[in-house]
Order: C-alpha cells, then structure tokens, then sequence
C-alpha cells in the first residue's frame, strides 16, 4: 500500500497557537492536496500542491512539499475552535488515462478556548 | 467549488439485505467517481473507480460482487452493498473528478444490523 503516514496522528492546542501536521508518502506523485474532515462528515478540499512546487500559501493555510523526501507539511496559523477536525493529506498519482486519490492516516485536531 | 451529493445519508438494515448508494454530481458532469470506505477514526480506503458507461475498476481485495457499481449516467454512481453483513457497518463516501481535484460527498453511514 502506498498510504500515507500522517504524525501526529492526534494534535491538541489552544486557540491562537499554531498547528502543523506532517505527511510522508511513498512513491512519485503528480500532486498532493490536503482534506479537511469534520466528524462523521464528507470531506473538504483545502489546498493542492503539484510536485513542482515547494510551497502554497492560503489564508491561513500553509503548505510545503519536500519531493526529496517525500513529504509534506501544511500549518494552520491562528487557529480557531473551528478548526477542528481531522486532516488528511492525499497524494494523486496518474497512471495512463487514470488518476487515483491515495490519503494518509490522518491528523486529529483539537483547539481549545 | 463542485457539489456531488449522497443518498441516503444514513442507512440502517438487516443482515443479509442489500443496500444501493446513490451519489450524484450535481453541477458538473463526471466521467469517473470514486467510492472509499472509512472505518471510525481511520483514513479513506478505495474501493473502486467507477467510469460512465464501463466496467468498474476494483482495489486489491475488494470484493466486486458484493460491492456493485454502476456508472450508467455522466452524473449518477451507485453502489450497491450485496447480502449486507456487520462487518459491512462502515461510511461510504463518494468523490467525482474535476478539472483538477476530486469533489467529495458527504458520505452515507451503513449500520448493518
């Protein structure tokens, strides 16, 4: 499998403070994105990263790739209660005519007041 | 951003029934979705890649029997869990490609019983 490993795989912090999770993957990848999941919830895109890039800024989002070592880094600065949730980066790989989705483990956010 | 919607959201059955998913793109025509299974706390797992007017494509392991897809409309997937049993019990979430990314559902929770 080529899943991803996500660490830390839970992550509690205050409002305020800022959250970083990490995500190592395993082979070549045409890009990475990273999905926000609320519980019992669908997911929802956050940011993509293509395997060119080193860095992508979004609001408060963001996120660095590392292709060397196959990984990547997405912080959230100046979190807010809201942002709570689970975290979950997908690597996207084509093969031919297909593209395929593979995501991590997953990092459980927790902000507090 | 695209909307793919599920239904039904939440599914509660007998053990040894059959259960058909529905997951509709309802902005952008899609030539191919996707199915995953999430179990509690854990990432997404493909199941299978669903092409309009083709066979599906299965992930290792899965059973493509028991889990029955349909692609017979450019909007429309279904996946239809056969002969349901517990260890069925899981979210089901859909995504459909875009230009650029996969849109996600909100996904639907089978409870077999």
């Amino acid at each position: 499998s080529q899943q991803g490993e996500e660490d830390p795989q839970a992550l509690s912090i205050q409002e305020g403070e800022n959250a970083t999770m990490n995500c190592s993957y395993k082979t070549s990848i045409n890009n990475l994105q990273w999905y926000r999941q609320n519980s019992g919830r669908g997911l929802v895109h956050l940011i993509l990263i293509r395997s060119n890039e080193r860095e992508k800024h979004s609001g408060r989002l963001r996120v660095t790739l590392d292709t060397s070592k196959k990984s990547s880094s997405l912080l959230i600065t100046a979190s807010r209660a809201a942002d709570t949730a689970s975290y979950f980066c997908a690597t996207a790989v084509t093969t031919g005519t297909a593209s395929k989705l593979t995501f991590g483990t997953g990092t459980r956010l927790q902000v507090t007041l | 951003g695209a909307v793919v919607s599920q239904h039904p959201s939440r599914v509660i059955c007998k053990s040894g029934t059959s259960v058909k998913i529905e997951c509709r793109s309802l902005d952008f025509q899609a030539t191919t979705m996707f199915w995953y299974r999430q179990f509690p706390k854990q990432s997404l797992m493909l199941m299978a890649t669903s092409n309009e007017g083709s066979k599906a494509t299965y992930e290792q392991g899965v059973e493509k029997d028991k889990f029955l897809i349909n692609h017979a409309s450019l909007t429309l997937s279904t996946l239809t869990v056969t002969s349901a049993h517990p260890e069925d019990s899981s979210f089901y979430i859909c995504s459909a490609r875009g230009a650029d990314t996969q849109y996600f559902g909100p996904g639907t929770r089978l409870t077999v019983l």
